[in-house]
């Protein structure tokens, strides 16, 4: 199957900081999608992203499916950021692969 | 718009026990996915439904789990007897192709004792 690598594994920011969470990719993909886990585990939509850019907020989302990664950026961080960051990828052959996660803590 | 609902969504159980999770999906989605998370990993992909057929359950350890979907829409996943390495969070998601994006429901976790 794909794998799909993310990093950094771990990262702690100051709230107002900016950071950037990365997702490579080992194979095409026919779409890719941004979630982030919240602390009681659920797992919400950021972006459906299969390639180019999106802005939702203080965040935004670039893929490059021809050289096979992504790139979530966080501005502005705030406390209610923290949780898992995962990147999951739709193969050519219809089957999702998630990410290994980021995992991202923002204190005050 | 409703979202994907679950149930139950804690179980605790012995090992041998048999367990069954509830998934229905948003209404309109023809797919439909569990996925199984251990602690401190990503969701791992069990079976994918399109409408009441199985189109991928190459994962699913078919010695002791089972899924259905019959009437194309609700859903549920048994273990039949679980084990101790089953204590998870057990995911449903739908989307309304396979190839769209896919919503998730707040999970069940199972702990077995």
């Amino acid at each position: 199957g794909i794998q799909v690598e993310q990093s950094p594994p771990d990262l702690i920011l100051q709230e107002g900081a900016n950071s950037t969470l990365r997702c490579n990719f080992s194979d095409s993909v026919n779409n890719l999608q941004w979630f982030h886990q919240n602390p009681w585990g659920q797992l919400i939509n950021l972006f459906y992203i299969p390639s180019g850019t999106k802005q939702n907020g203080r965040l935004s989302a670039t893929t490059v499916a021809t050289e096979r990664y992504s790139l979530l950026y966080i501005s502005s961080s705030q406390t209610t950021d923290s949780g898992v960051y995962f990147c999951a990828v739709l193969n050519t052959g219809n089957q999702f692969y998630f990410g290994t996660g980021t995992s991202l803590t923002v204190i005050p | 718009e409703a979202g994907v609902a679950q149930s139950p969504r804690y179980k605790i159980i012995e090992k041998r026990q048999s367990v069954a999770f509830w998934c229905n999906p948003i209404s309109g989605h023809a797919t439909l996915y569990w996925y199984q998370q251990i602690l401190g990993q990503g969701p791992k992909l069990l079976i994918q439904f399109q409408n009441n057929g199985v189109v991928d359950d190459s994962q699913l350890p078919k010695d002791r789990f089972s899924a259905e979907r019959l009437k194309g829409v609700d859903s549920t996943l048994k273990i039949q007897p679980a084990k101790l390495e089953d204590s998870a969070v057990y995911l449903c998601a739908s989307s309304l192709a396979s190839w769209g994006e896919q919503f998730f429901g707040p999970g069940t976790r199972l702990t077995v004792l």
